[in-house]
């Protein structure tokens, strides 16, 4: 049992590069999130996707994509990355909406620089 | 939106003290309240939770206090050990179908000196 597992662990890319950073659950969680983190900000939320099928924005989409795959993976892509996407992004996953299922499993992170 | 602030930015304190962090929300919704902690080159992990209908919750040496009235909650570490030296979060959110959108305080670098 892996847990959440994110590829790649770190990445260097020029700005206007393209890039999509993968995720994977094999806890049978139903949600999943994208944060990013950066120095005195905390975590906020790109993208989330409560269920498989669905997705919806966070606080910060803005020059993000993501894609549900399948139940298991939720990929977040950076079309034109830009130096202010510099940043620690983790992938999350939890389980239903009842109560008792709200923990949010996070994965390693991947460690993202654009020049 | 939920906006979630987060004192001290950094606490030092000696093995065995006690530490305390505290966190005030917005959003009177709110109504649950996770806190994590992340220790270096990992992502978070979830300590201890607390919900709006209880008041205060222990697991061993941790404890977090909710005042909904005063929109704030607190997370208190008791005979604190080196290994407690970390980055701690806390964290809200709103149930219903917003249930997993947490928002996140800025966090908290924790420092316990043998």
């Amino acid at each position: 049992n892996a847990g959440v597992t994110q590829t790649p662990k770190f990445q260097v890319l020029k700005t206007g590069q393209s890039m999509t950073l993968q995720c994977a659950q094999d806890m049978n969680h139903n949600s999943m999130y994208w944060y990013r983190q950066d120095p005195g900000m905390g975590l906020r939320l790109i993208y989330y996707s409560a269920s498989e099928g669905t997705t919806d924005k966070g606080e910060v989409p803005n020059g993000y994509n993501v894609s549900r795959l399948n139940k298991r993976e939720f990929s977040l892509r950076l079309e034109s990355a830009a130096p202010s996407q510099t940043s620690v992004y983790f992938c999350a996953s939890s389980g239903t909406r009842d109560r008792g299922s709200n923990e949010q499993f996070f994965g390693p992170g991947t460690r993202l620089t654009v020049l | 939106g939920e906006n979630v602030e987060q004192h001290p930015s950094t606490l030092s304190v000696q093995e065995g003290d006690s530490a305390v962090i505290k966190c005030t929300y917005s959003d009177s919704a709110s109504n649950y309240f996770p806190w994590y902690k992340q220790e270096l080159g990992k992502g978070p992990q979830l300590i201890i939770d607390i919900r709006s209908n209880v008041g205060e919750k222990k697991d061993q040496r941790i404890a977090v206090t909710l005042n909904k009235t005063a929109k704030h909650f607190s997370l208190h570490i008791t005979e604190t050990q080196p290994e407690d030296s970390a980055v701690y979060f806390c964290a809200a959110s709103v149930g219903g179908t917003s249930y997993g959108k947490l928002t996140f305080g800025q966090g908290t670098i924790l420092t316990v000196h043998p």
